[in-house]
């Protein structure tokens, strides 16, 4: 299948710093990007979709200026977490579909762990 | 939007057994249904998949069902083992747009 790569698998920041994880789709142009959250024992949770060439849609919730979500290429995109804090610590996944045809298997990253101390 | 609510949270059977996971979704547009198991630490893997035009699909010990009416689907796994072992995630799709239930954690007992 489709593979998906993210980077860094895990990062230790101190608080107040910012994060920068990508997200690459290796051998297919992903024109959508999505970035979950994931807290322990819990559920995927949507953050935002990222678009290629344009701006990311932020499920309710999400902080926009917090969480800054950039897909400049088809194969690319990225999540900086700013201004990082402990309550910022999770798991961090991205995923990413085919543009064609629609409504296939989501391609998911390895995931980010994320710890800000 | 789309909403999916999963049952169970969690769910422990013993090796041999099945295990049913169900799931139930809110926009009836939604016609791509995919489930993911995720092993400890792991990103999600596809494990089955089944589009709207389709009532039911197995994979050897796996098989998903789908009732379009009620606007539910379930999972059903079959003989299983300890392997088995992982949180099961069920998701609805429609526009490239996925969103996932809560997840189950599926514990197979040896």
């Amino acid at each position: 299948g489709a593979v998906v790569s993210q980077h860094p698998s895990w990062v230790i920041c101190k608080s107040g710093t910012s994060v920068k994880i990508e997200c690459r789709s290796l051998d297919f142009q992903a024109t959508t990007m999505f970035w979950y959250r994931q807290f322990p024992k819990q559920s995927l949770m949507l953050m935002a979709t990222s678009n290629e060439g344009s701006k990311a849609t932020y499920e309710q919730g999400v902080e926009k200026d917090k969480f800054l979500i950039n897909h400049a290429s088809l194969t690319l995109s990225t999540l900086t977490v700013t201004s990082a804090h402990p309550e910022d610590s999770s798991f961090y996944i991205c995923s990413a579909m085919p543009p064609l045809p629609w409504n296939t298997e989501a391609f998911f990253g390895q995931g980010t762990r994320l710890t800000v101390v | 939007g789309e909403n999916v609510e999963q049952h169970p949270s969690t769910l422990s059977v013993q090796e041999g057994d099945s295990a049913v996971i169900k799931c139930t979704y809110s926009d009836s547009a939604s016609n791509y249904f995919p489930w993911y198991k995720q092993e400890l630490g792991k990103r999600p893997q596809l494990i089955i998949d089944i589009r709207s035009n389709v009532g039911e699909k197995k994979d050897q010990r796996i098989a998903v069902t789908l009732n379009k009416t009620a606007k539910h689907f379930s999972l059903h796994i079959t003989e299983t083992q300890p392997e088995d072992s992982a949180v099961y995630f069920c998701a609805a799709s429609v526009n490239n747009d996925m969103r996932f239930g809560a997840g189950t954690r599926l514990t197979v007992k040896p």
